[in-house]
């Protein structure tokens, strides 16, 4: 079976723009969520979607937002980049809601210059 | 807030030495614990998980971990360790009730050597 895929790897971009990630999770997985990860860091959440709701939302400014769709993949996006946002950004997914084992993805790592 | 803490950010060990890292995490309710591994190259991966029970959980590869409620606790061991588990260890909670939330720790960097 295939992993958690998210794409694109890697992203370049420059202060004030904006980039959206995607995620698509294990098949049969319903929940998906996003982290940030800093060089150094353990992997900090940002948002967590189950069943196309919001269900949990770290501690991040309203410049991120996040999607899930019917098919369960998930787009996270960031406007008005900065650039303390430059990071790994990680996807999971997870059976079912709450309180479950995550599977992670290999990350996008983005940079803004 | 809740968070979780990981004293050791570095740790070097010979093959065969035993391992145990602490990991502590504030927080007074209800909990989930969990060791996350990411080995050089490879994606964030499951170690061991406690969500109730028998405190004293076995994982792959022959780690375990002891949850001791009373101290706030989830340290993971190794009677004996590889090189193979040269990796960043990473533990995590949820909280069983209430707002969503997963917290990491800050991690830390196993190195074995040969």
């Amino acid at each position: 079976d295939a992993g958690v895929t998210q794409s694109p790897t890697h992203l370049i971009k420059t202060r004030g723009q904006h980039v959206t990630l995607r995620c698509s999770p294990i098949s049969g997985h319903k929940s998906v969520s996003w982290y940030q990860q800093v060089l150094g860091q353990g992997p900090q959440f940002i948002f967590q979607y189950y069943e196309k709701e919001e269900r949990g939302r770290g501690n991040f400014p309203d410049r991120f937002s996040a999607r899930q769709f019917p098919n369960y993949s998930s787009e996270l996006n960031v406007n008005a980049l900065l650039l303390g946002d430059s990071a790994l950004y990680l996807c999971a997914s997870s059976p079912l809601g709450k309180f479950d084992t995550q599977y992670f993805g290999p990350g996008t790592r983005l940079t803004v210059l | 807030a809740q968070s979780v803490s990981q004293h050791n950010h570095h740790v070097i060990l010979s093959e065969a030495a035993s391992l145990e890292l602490g990991c502590n995490y504030s927080y007074g309710g209800t909990v989930n614990l969990f060791w996350y591994v990411q080995y050089p190259g490879q994606h964030l991966q499951l170690l061991l998980k406690y969500f109730s029970g028998d405190p004293l959980v076995k994982g792959i590869k022959g780690f375990e971990a002891e949850f001791i409620k009373s101290k706030f606790s989830f340290n993971l061991r190794k009677p004996s360790v590889q090189w193979s588990d040269t990796a960043e260890y990473f533990c995590a909670v949820t909280r069983t009730s209430g707002t969503y939330k997963y917290i990491f720790g800050t991690g830390t960097r196993l190195k074995v050597l040969a």
